[in-house]
């Protein structure tokens, strides 16, 4: 199995919502990140958990909240979202260390009304 | 800076012939170079990775070439297929002990009947 579920495939909210984004792995990967992506733009790097500990948070505004449960589970918490922050959200899972395959989910689709 | 810049930023082609797409590199410290192919509103998936070692690798029609020293890549598509029509991105990792992602801008590719 070598897939990243993320759910919903699609979300709209309001900006008074709150709303959760999971994504799930079974690979035994020790690594997990968020990715936000606009059109036509490469990912940028959200969070970064490594043995289910935050180790990067790339400044990310405090309405993006992370959490990773367990070593297959990770949830990125939205509340108070802006228009802007409509994208397509990421979810990727890796080994570590560097020099292995770094799987991605499909994507969450985010607008926010 | 670490960045990672790739040409052309798009490219049309009719079906059955091949392209190249170039990717060149100032990521320090290296670990790999991967190539990933990115539908619309998807995720990415993984076509190759190449450490500092390899200079070339294969995938079905995919063929990816690294020079180290010049810190130049390309991504050479042979026959190419209706479905290749994609963004195909190129991916330096950061030797920092775990995977940072450094990700080019992307060459929209569209094969054309």
């Amino acid at each position: 199995d070598t897939e990243v579920t993320q759910t919903p495939k699609h979300l709209v909210m309001g900006m008074t919502n709150k709303k959760s984004l999971k994504c799930e792995q079974h690979m035994g990967h020790r690594a997990m990140y968020w990715y936000k992506q606009k059109a036509k733009k490469p990912p940028e790097l959200m969070f970064v958990y490594s043995y289910e500990k935050l180790s990067i948070n790339e400044s990310v505004p405090s309405r993006f909240s992370p959490e990773c449960p367990n070593s297959s589970l990770l949830n990125l918490h939205l509340h108070a979202l802006q228009p802007e922050d409509s994208a397509l959200y990421l979810c990727a899972s890796s080994r570590p260390d560097g020099n292995t395959e770094a799987f991605f989910g499909q994507g969450t689709r985010l607008t926010v009304v | 800076k670490n960045q990672v810049e790739q040409s052309p930023q798009s490219l049309i082609i009719l079906e059955g012939k091949n392209c190249t797409l170039q990717c060149n590199y100032t990521v320090s410290p290296f670990s790999n170079l991967r190539w990933y192919k990115q539908d619309t509103g998807r995720g990415p998936v993984s076509l190759t990775i190449m450490t500092f070692s390899e200079n070339t690798k294969s995938n079905g029609r995919y063929t990816a070439t690294l020079d180290a020293d010049t810190k130049q890549s390309s991504l050479h598509i042979t026959a190419s297929q209706l479905s290749d029509s994609a963004s195909y991105i190129c991916v330096v990792t950061l030797n920092t002990g775990f995977q940072k992602l450094v990700f080019g801008t992307g060459t929209r590719l569209l094969v054309s009947p």
